[in-house]
């Protein structure tokens, strides 16, 4: 069975540019959550989606924003880039509630 | 809104020693869950816990929860260098929420 997919792994941008992330949850899984980890740091709460819909949003600008389509994968959209975006985004899918979520490999972005 | 808080943030240790890692949360939740972290990796699911006085062993690592303290623990025995990593607690409430990790070493 196939696991969490993020695409693309590397991307550069420069700045006040978009970048857009991709995330396929595994199969069956209906939650996505989107983090934002900085170098050496720990994992910042972007987005929460399931069923489709928005279920919460953490502490980050509206220029981060994303979706999820009826298959249950996921985008994450950055407008506007700064250099300190420069991060690893991590994305993970859960199923039923009270089981583990699982982790993508993540999509670094380099701003520059 | 929910914060999660681990202790220690850094920790360095010998081989063979005992050691714990705290995790403690602001708001009642009764699932958290444990993951590791390699160096330029992602993350991998050690543990669920999902009802007060849970406890899960895998290893040389155990986990427990007290959900009345709010309070979730990660006991290394007798650590060997694999262990060498960065271990996260995250809390489910709405969503998930982690704390900002601990950076283990362990060392000959």
């Amino acid at each position: 069975e196939a696991g969490v997919t993020q695409s693309p792994t590397h991307l550069i941008k420069t700045r006040g540019q978009q970048a857009t992330l991709r995330c396929s949850p595994i199969s069956g899984h209906t939650s996505v959550y989107w983090y934002q980890q900085a170098l050496g740091l720990g994992l910042q709460f972007l987005l929460w989606y399931d069923e489709g819909e928005e279920r919460n949003r953490g502490n980050f600008p509206p220029r981060f924003s994303g979706r999820q389509f009826p298959n249950y994968s996921s985008e994450l959209n950055v407008n506007a880039l700064e250099l300190e975006d420069s991060a690893l985004y991590l994305c993970a899918s859960r199923g039923q509630p009270n089981t583990e979520a699982f982790f993508g490999q993540g999509t670094r972005l380099t701003v520059v | 809104e929910l914060k999660v808080e681990q202790n220690p943030l850094f920790l360095s240790m010998q081989e063979g020693k005992n050691y714990t890692i705290y995790c403690n949360y602001s708001t009642t939740s009764d699932r958290l869950y444990w993951y590791r972290q390699d160096p330029g990796k992602s993350l991998e699911s050690l543990f669920v816990l999902l009802s007060n006085g849970a406890v899960k062993q895998e290893g040389r690592l155990m986990a427990s929860l007290d959900t009345k303290a709010r309070l979730s623990t990660l006991h290394i025995t007798a650590a060997v260098h694999d262990l060498s990593a960065t271990y996260f607690c995250a809390v489910v409430l709405n969503d998930m929420r982690f704390g900002a990790g601990t950076r283990l070493t362990v060392k000959p």
